[in-house]
């Protein structure tokens, strides 16, 4: 079955510096989006993606952030001068195009800002 | 705009016993439901949907659940809990239209003992 695919799993960085977090969504699907969930809190939409621009983005998703589809088959989530409240799981999920269609997650990327 | 709430943020139940987790939603057009979950360190994989079909839902794993317009609600249920059943479960929901986002209500830890 295929899959979305998160990299890396756990990430450690210090405070002030970038991250990238890196996602191959499903070959087919149209709709990219990026969640994060907050140790022991609930799942928050961050952003999403469609037609090589972003659709909808939430509070959260502020100067800070970032997104890019570089290649044609990675989805990236850049956080610039990560900050400690950063911490969290960042899932990436991505839809094919028809609204019949479930969200495929990946496994998420824990990142862990010290 | 819409939202989730889920009642309980943890539910107990014994092995064998039926498991209900509730879920109301807030939603100005029709909406799209859906129930994931969610393993101890792993990702979030979807249970059932609800896209304007058939009001009860079948899912993976003997879980299903029943949209209920008149109640907004869309509770989760399963006639006999297994001790793998235990886990996070979350309900979800999004508007009637591709590309929307999904938003999450809390969670339920579901906890089945022998």
């Amino acid at each position: 079955e295929p899959e979305v695919t998160q990299t890396p799993s756990h990430q450690v960085t210090q405070m002030g510096q970038e991250v990238i977090l890196r996602c191959v969504p499903i070959s087919n699907h149209l709709y990219f989006y990026w969640y994060r969930q907050i140790l022991g809190q609930k799942v928050e939409f961050l952003v999403s993606f469609y037609n090589n621009e972003i659709s909808e983005k939430s509070e959260i998703f502020d100067d800070q952030f970032s997104v890019e589809r570089p290649d044609g088959s990675n989805f990236t989530l850049k956080i610039r001068s990560t900050k400690l409240e950063d911490s969290a799981m960042y899932f990436c999920a991505s839809r094919v195009a028809g609204s019949n269609y479930g969200y495929t997650f990946g496994s998420g990327t824990r990142l862990t800002v010290v | 705009a819409q939202s989730v709430t889920q009642l309980g943020s943890h539910v107990s139940v014994s092995e064998g016993a039926l498991v209900l987790l509730r879920c109301n939603y807030s939603s100005s057009v029709p909406p799209y439901l859906f129930w994931y979950v969610q393993y101890p360190n792993q990702g979030l994989q979807l249970l059932l949907k609800y896209t304007s079909a058939a009001t009860l839902v079948k899912g993976i794993n003997g879980f299903e659940a029943e949209f209920k317009k008149s109640e907004t609600s869309f509770h989760l249920t399963k006639p006999s809990a297994h001790m793998s059943d235990a886990a996070e479960y979350f309900c979800a929901v999004s508007l009637s239209q591709a590309g929307t986002a999904l938003i999450f209500g809390k969670g339920t830890t579901l906890s089945v003992s022998s």
